[in-house]
């Protein structure tokens, strides 16, 4: 069964250190990578995407992540969070052969100490 | 950014009652998704269409229906609305390759 797993229902990071948030997948064909962004009582705002090609990906907000197939995973990476990055963040997967539709992690909430 | 607008942001309704909630999209993309996002779960989708009058069911839906009348417009309708559907609604279409999402609507039936 297709299904997107973050592990860390919640996590703490002092303001300024580095931050790695886990994503592992189970998708039989060939997946689309998301990873998104949520403040509190907003919608939801794309950090990036991996389709093809470079397996690290660069996105907003000084965000990174990196495709690893042997181990199934897309574990979003900043080197030194801020206070503003406080939010909940999601990895979802999609493939082409699904017609595009996004399988959803369940989501990890980042807190900051100052 | 493309331009996706939810309304109502908030309703309060009593149970039983029915509720419609419109997404409006102003350019034209052809896949819309509805979503309740609930605590512990994550997003999981409700209904999506592929196009005016074409839709097709999500996860989750039991309880709900849809309608895309017009390329812009996706409603989203609760028949008798339940406790159980308490939740926050987003509308999100598909751009390239992604999805861009609304700022989502808060229903509370009580």
């Amino acid at each position: 069964a297709q299904s997107v797993t973050q592990p860390d229902i919640h996590i703490t990071v002092s303001e300024g250190a580095s931050l790695e948030l886990r994503c592992n997948y189970s998708y039989g064909a060939t997946p689309y990578l998301f990873w998104y962004v949520q403040s509190p009582g907003q919608g939801l705002q794309l950090l990036l995407k991996y389709f093809s090609g470079d397996t690290l990906v660069q996105g907003i907000k000084g965000f990174e992540a990196e495709f690893k197939r042997s181990q199934s995973s897309f574990n979003l990476r900043k080197p030194s969070v801020h206070w503003s990055d406080a939010a909940e963040y999601f990895c979802a997967v999609g493939a082409q052969e699904s017609n595009y539709q996004l399988i959803w992690g369940a989501g990890t909430k980042l807190i900051i100490k100052p | 950014d493309a331009g996706i607008t939810q309304s109502p942001r908030h309703k309060v309704t009593e149970t039983g009652t029915p509720v419609t909630l419109r997404c409006h999209q102003t350019e034209n993309h052809r896949y819309m998704y509805w979503y309740r996002q609930d605590p512990g779960h994550g997003l999981r989708l409700i209904h999506y269409s592929y196009g005016v009058k074409d839709t097709d069911k999500g996860e989750v839906s039991d309880g709900y229906s849809v309608s895309r009348s017009k390329t812009e417009d996706f409603l989203l309708t609760l028949e008798s609305a339940t406790s159980s559907q308490t939740s926050v609604y987003f509308c999100a279409i598909r751009t390239g390759g992604g999805y861009t999402f609304g700022s989502g609507t808060r229903l509370t039936v009580v």
